[in-house]
């Protein structure tokens, strides 16, 4: 079946570091990826999607693109802010099947210090 | 924000004890899914919907039961509650073939089995 897999947190950086965050899947087909994002007692938000290979999704900075070649999808932002602490996981949905799922990965916390 | 629903916010209940959560969307949208979230595991699908009165199981959906009877709203059912099952439960919705299955997220459900 449909899985991720993501880096295990948690991942603390310095401000204004380069942020990498790595995920991978297993899939048949050609399933959407996504990254979202959760801050501290709230539900998950869209962060970014590609939704077929060698697209790059990006917002807030962040960027990541869809390689079928090594199912990877990894998160990827050049100067992170405190504000970007959070939890993010990466999940993938199979755009083509009538009963689809959406398979998230286990999640990576992201501590920013000042 | 999409308008998604949950109730309760916040519940405790006794082991052995039925416990029903709603999630109630106004977007129209066919998919819906209960997840729950808990520490180490990330999000796990328990059961989704993908029409009315139609519903598959997930992951971890031993324990549980779900029924959709109108598009708007899915209900997810402990049918006797126990200690494993507290955790925080997250509806989402989903339109898969326009929009590349991007998921839309409620506010979460925390429920406490004592």
């Amino acid at each position: 079946g449909n899985s991720v897999t993501q880096m295990e947190g948690p991942v603390t950086l310095s401000e204004e570091a380069f942020l990498t965050i790595n995920c991978t899947y297993t899939a048949t087909g050609y399933p959407s990826l996504f990254w979202y994002v959760q801050y501290p007692g709230e539900g998950l938000q869209l962060l970014l999607k590609a939704t077929k290979a060698d697209d790059k999704g990006s917002n807030k900075g962040f960027e990541a693109t869809y390689r079928k070649e090594t199912t990877s999808f990894h998160l990827e932002k050049g100067s992170v802010q405190v504000s970007d602490s959070a939890v993010y996981f990466c999940a993938l949905s199979d755009s083509f099947s009538s009963a689809s799922k959406i398979i998230f990965g286990s999640g990576t916390r992201l501590s920013i210090r000042p | 924000d999409a308008g998604i629903t949950q109730s309760p916010r916040h519940k405790v209940t006794e082991t052995g004890t039925p416990v029903t959560l709603r999630c109630h969307q106004t977007e129209n949208h066919r998919y819906m899914y209960w997840y729950r979230q808990d520490p180490g595991h990330g999000l796990r699908l328990i059961h989704y919907s993908y029409g009315v009165k139609d519903t598959d199981k997930g992951e971890v959906s031993d324990g549980y039961s779900v029924s959709r009877s109108k598009t708007e709203d899915f209900l997810l059912t402990l049918e006797s509650a126990t200690s494993s099952q507290t955790s925080v439960y997250f509806c989402a919705i989903s339109e898969i073939k326009s929009s590349g299955g991007e998921a839309f997220f409620g506010q979460g459900t925390r429920l406490t089995v004592v």
